[in-house]
């Protein structure tokens, strides 16, 4: 089945202890995403990535890492949590149709920092 | 201005209504263009690209007017399980970008 998969589905955790949520789909896509969704802001996209080894900053960088070491993962990475980057968070895959691009979402991840 | 602009709603229809959805944006050289449904604490999952000359799928009809720079989206025949938030999206246009941006949503209610 074709599908984006995200772990933990849930975290709760304390401020500045790292922490990594894993982002795995098998549709062998390029282009991955990640997102966070708050309540009144929708959804702002943090950082994405075009292929392997290629990753680029969206619109919510700060407090974020990402990497993309092979196709099919693209991890997000918190060093040091604080308890503004309690969220719910999406990991997304999508393939380019000429200039359109067709996301498909994992399931979210919903962190709360203490 | 805020780049992709939304009515947040609720829209609360009865069964059976037409219900119509606009979404403005900012950026004039955008070229793609989404609409998302999202139902509570799920994934948005793609309802429909949108394109020039407007397309259609069953009750569903998306619009783009690309001058006045909106997006629109029907529904008819309405359905219980329509009820959601309706998400418009667009994607920034630069060499390789692939930025999207969501607006806030439109939360749609249908009523019995």
């Amino acid at each position: 089945e074709a599908q984006v998969t995200q772990n933990p589905r849930y975290l709760i955790t304390v401020t500045g202890k790292k922490l990594t949520v894993t982002c795995s789909q098998n549709m062998n896509h390029e282009y991955m995403s990640w997102y966070r969704q708050d309540p009144g802001l929708g959804l702002r996209q943090i950082y994405y990535s075009m292929n392997v080894e290629v990753t680029d900053k969206g619109d919510v960088p700060e407090g974020y890492k990402v990497s993309r070491k092979e196709k099919r993962n693209f991890p997000l990475i918190l060093e040091s949590p604080s308890p503004n980057q309690t969220s719910l968070y999406f990991c997304a895959s999508s393939f380019k149709t000429g200039v359109s691009y067709e996301q498909y979402f994992g399931p979210g991840t919903r962190l709360t920092v203490t | 201005r805020k780049e992709v602009e939304q009515d947040p709603g609720p829209f609360n229809v009865p069964e059976g209504a037409t219900v119509a959805f606009n979404c403005t944006y900012s950026n004039s050289a955008s070229q793609s263009f989404f609409w998302y449904r999202q139902d509570c604490r799920k994934e948005p999952k793609l309802l429909m690209s949108v394109y020039s000359s407007g397309n259609e799928d069953g009750r569903f009809t998306a619009q783009l007017n690309r001058a006045s720079q909106y997006i629109s989206l029907l529904i008819r025949d309405s359905k219980l399980s329509d009820s959601a938030t309706y998400l418009c999206v667009v994607n920034s246009p630069g060499a390789g970008s692939y930025q999207l941006t969501f607006g806030k949503g439109t939360k749609l209610s249908v009523i019995p």
